[in-house]
């Protein structure tokens, strides 16, 4: 089956404690992306990566590392979480001729106390 | 201002009626509209997408367009139940690659 999948699902930490998110697709998509959706605000949009070892900021990328060592995988690092990044996490990927549609994996709710 | 705006609801009508949701952007340089459906606790998944000004038809759903306004429209005909979603609008340039959407709006769709 087709999909995007995030680890974990939910997550509850402290200020300062480094933490990592992952992302995996296995539909050989080029295209990967990490966003936050906060009630109001909408679907913003942290980093990207269109391809291994190519990756750029987003709208929102601070306080956020990424890195794309495989085209499967994306990984979302906080590398000292704070309370304002407490939000829902959605990561995506497409294809670059498909790039309109995007495959959202099924979020992670992150708190940070 | 942000660049795509859309009434954050809730929108909430009978089964069968015709549902229109709305958005405004601000980006010119906007050539591409996707409409996204969020149910609750999932990610979004794409409806369908346009490009530039007009029409799109894809079963009960239709995307407009009007980039003279800025606005862009879904209609819903026949709305049921399981329509029952918050629906994202989003918008991007021509070679772009980010995506930028609207907060979303809530519907909920009576029995």
């Amino acid at each position: 089956e087709a999909q995007v999948t995030q680890n974990p699902r939910y997550l509850i930490t402290v200020t300062g404690k480094k933490l990592t998110v992952t992302c995996s697709q296995n539909m050989n998509h080029e295209y990967m992306s990490w966003y936050r959706q906060d009630p109001g605000l909408g679907l913003r949009q942290i980093y990207y990566s269109m391809n291994v070892e190519v990756t750029d900021k987003g709208d929102v990328p601070e306080g956020y590392k990424v890195s794309r060592k495989e085209k499967r995988n994306f990984p979302l690092i906080l590398e000292s979480p704070s309370p304002n990044q407490t939000s829902l996490y959605f990561c995506a990927s497409s294809g670059l001729e498909s790039y309109n549609e995007q495959f959202f994996g099924p979020g992670t709710r992150l708190t940070v106390l | 201002q942000k660049e795509v705006e859309q009434d954050p609801g809730p929108l909430s009508v009978p089964e069968g009626a015709i549902v229109s949701l709305n958005c405004t952007y601000s980006n010119s340089a906007f050539q591409y509209f996707m409409w996204y459906r969020q149910y609750s606790r999932k990610g979004p998944e794409l409806l369908m997408y346009t490009y530039s000004s007009g029409n799109k038809e894809d079963g009960r759903f239709t995307a407009q367009v009007d980039k003279s306004s800025k606005y862009i429209s879904l209609f819903i005909r026949d709305s049921q139940p399981s329509d029952s979603a918050t629906y994202l609008c989003a918008g991007r340039n021509t070679g772009g690659f980010k995506t930028i959407f609207g907060a979303g709006t809530r519907l909920f769709v009576k029995a």
